[in-house]
C-alpha cells in the first residue's frame, strides 16, 4: 500500500538528550514538511524540503534539524536546544504542481 | 502577514444536529482552501475549494468558498458520534507549498 509512515508511535526524551523521529513515503512525492501540533495551536510549521538535498526553515524551526539525502526520507531530529519538545509531530508529502498534502500518522513525543 | 482563522474552537453537538464550522482568511496570492478532519492522529483530507460559490458535497459533509468575503464553511448535516473530531482549514502559502493552518474546530457529537 502507498502512504506514508513515521515511526515510532511515541518518543520518550531526557533533558539534554537529541531524538530523531522518522517520516518515510512511498507516494513518489516530491515535497515533504514537518509540522508541530499542540493542543489549540493548530499545526505550525517545522521544515520543509521541496526536492533531495535541500530544505527550508519554517515558522519555528529553531532547536529542529532536518536532512533529505532520499526522496523517500525527510528524518527531524529534535535537539537539545529545543526547550519545550512536548508535542504532536506529523510529516505530509505532496506532489509537486498539487496542492493537497496527506499526512503520516503522526509521532507524540514526551519529555521525562 | 498570511492567517487563516476557525471557528468556533470547540463545538458540543447531539447526534441528529447540523453543524456549521467556519474557516476564514488573509493569505496573499490566494489560490485554494483545503478542510481536513483529523480523528487523534493523522489528518484525512475531505475537501479543496477553488472557486467561489461552488459546493463540494461528499455524503453529509459540503462546503463552499466565498473568496470575496474571504471565508468558507463546512457543513455537517444529521451527526453522528463518528464525526467527533477536529476539523482543520488550510491555504497555500506563496513559499514551497507549504499550508497555513487555522487553530481547528474540536468538534463533539453526543449519543
Amino acid at each position: 500500500d502507498g502512504g506514508i509512515t513515521q515511526s515510532p508511535k511515541y518518543l520518550f526524551r531526557k533533558e539534554g538528550q537529541n531524538v530523531t523521529l522518522s517520516c518515510e513515503q512511498n507516494l513518489n512525492h516530491d515535497a515533504m514538511y514537518w509540522y508541530r501540533q499542540d493542543p489549540g495551536q493548530g499545526l505550525r510549521l517545522i521544515y520543509y524540503s521541496q526536492i533531495v538535498n535541500d530544505f527550508q526553515k519554517g515558522d519555528i524551526a529553531e532547536g529542529y534539524s532536518v536532512s533529505r539525502e532520499k526522496k523517500e526520507s525527510f528524518p527531524l531530529t529534535v535537539t537539545s536546544a529545543q526547550k519545550n519538545p512536548t508535542a504532536f509531530y506529523l510529516c505530509a508529502s505532496r506532489k509537486q504542481h498539487q496542492e493537497t498534502q496527506y499526512f503520516g500518522p503522526g509521532t507524540r513525543l514526551l519529555v521525562l | 502577514e498570511d492567517k487563516v482563522v476557525q471557528s468556533p474552537l470547540s463545538l458540543v453537538v447531539h447526534e441528529g444536529d447540523t453543524v456549521t464550522l467556519n474557516c476564514s482568511y488573509e493569505v496573499t496570492n490566494f489560490r485554494s482552501l483545503l478542510w481536513y478532519k483529523q480523528e487523534k492522529k493523522a489528518p484525512t483530507f475531505l475537501f479543496m475549494l477553488t472557486s467561489s460559490g461552488i459546493e463540494k458535497k461528499s455524503g453529509r459533509l459540503s462546503s463552499i468558498l466565498d473568496k470575496k468575503e474571504l471565508f468558507s464553511i463546512l457543513n455537517i448535516t444529521a451527526t453522528q458520534t463518528g464525526d467527533s473530531a477536529i476539523y482543520l482549514c488550510a491555504a497555500p502559502g506563496i513559499e514551497g507549498g507549504k499550508l497555513i493552518f487555522g487553530q481547528g474546530t474540536e468538534l463533539s457529537v453526543k449519543p
